[in-house]
């Protein structure tokens, strides 16, 4: 595997499920994000995580909860999710300190679906 | 707090023509300027960047973006467009903070090439 991979790559839950979006990435990065794209909108950062650690949550609801156990992995879990939140969930990574300007690398998302 | 305007949602053009979209940021220092495309169903992909330097940035699959900022511009270019250009085209402006290197985007343009 090379870059960025998401899975699943599409998941539909109900709105009483429990599930899991994972990202890992394989370039080495140091920072990874957590991204979500609906339609008509710009791309919403949700969270970033800096050497493991969270370093911004931008005023997500509480039903979304990620997790980051390592710097090649992060997770997004899932529970009592709304129709509104059907989006294509988009993952990221960057090496910061490489530079200005690090540059994100991208997965190819997963596409969810609440009933 | 930074910003990106793309004002052209939709734009069409024939196989072979050249192609121009527009970006315009607003952010108080000298931005790192992205521009990403995303194919349907995947995740964005890097075009090119721009830090510092020569204002003309080459990017790959041939095309190029130009830094003006006396008109706080990054539009995309390419001579010639092919078929397979036909995607959703982003702009972003990015800034370092403390962790992390957080990027606003546009809204995107979608680009469709008529054979």
């Amino acid at each position: 595997e090379t870059g960025v991979t998401q899975t699943p790559r599409h998941l539909v839950m109900g709105m009483t499920n429990k599930k899991s979006l994972k990202c890992e990435q394989h370039l080495g990065h140091n920072a990874m994000y957590w991204y979500k794209q609906s339609a008509k909108k710009p791309l919403e950062l949700m969270f970033v995580y800096s050497l493991e650690e969270r370093v911004e949550n931008n005023s997500v609801p509480s039903r979304f909860s990620p997790e980051c156990p390592n710097s090649s992995h992060l997770f997004l879990h899932l529970h009592t999710l709304q129709p509104e939140d059907s989006a294509l969930y988009l993952c990221a990574s960057s090496q910061e300190g490489a530079g200005a300007g690090d540059t994100q690398y991208f997965g190819p998302g997963t596409r969810l679906t609440v009933l | 707090a930074q910003s990106v305007t793309q004002p052209d949602i939709h734009i069409t053009v024939s196989e072979g023509a050249s192609l121009e979209l527009r970006c315009n940021y607003s952010y108080g220092a000298t931005p790192y300027l992205f521009w990403y495309v995303q194919s349907p169903g995947q995740g964005l992909q890097l075009l090119l960047k721009y830090f510092s330097g020569d204002t003309l940035v080459q990017g790959i699959k041939g095309f190029e973006a130009e830094f003006k900022r006396s008109q706080s511009s990054f539009n995309l270019r390419k001579p010639s467009v092919h078929w397979s250009d036909a995607a959703e085209y982003f702009c972003a402006v990015g800034i370092l903070t403390g962790g992390g290197n957080k990027l606003t985007f546009g809204t995107g343009t979608q680009l469709k090439v008529e054979l």
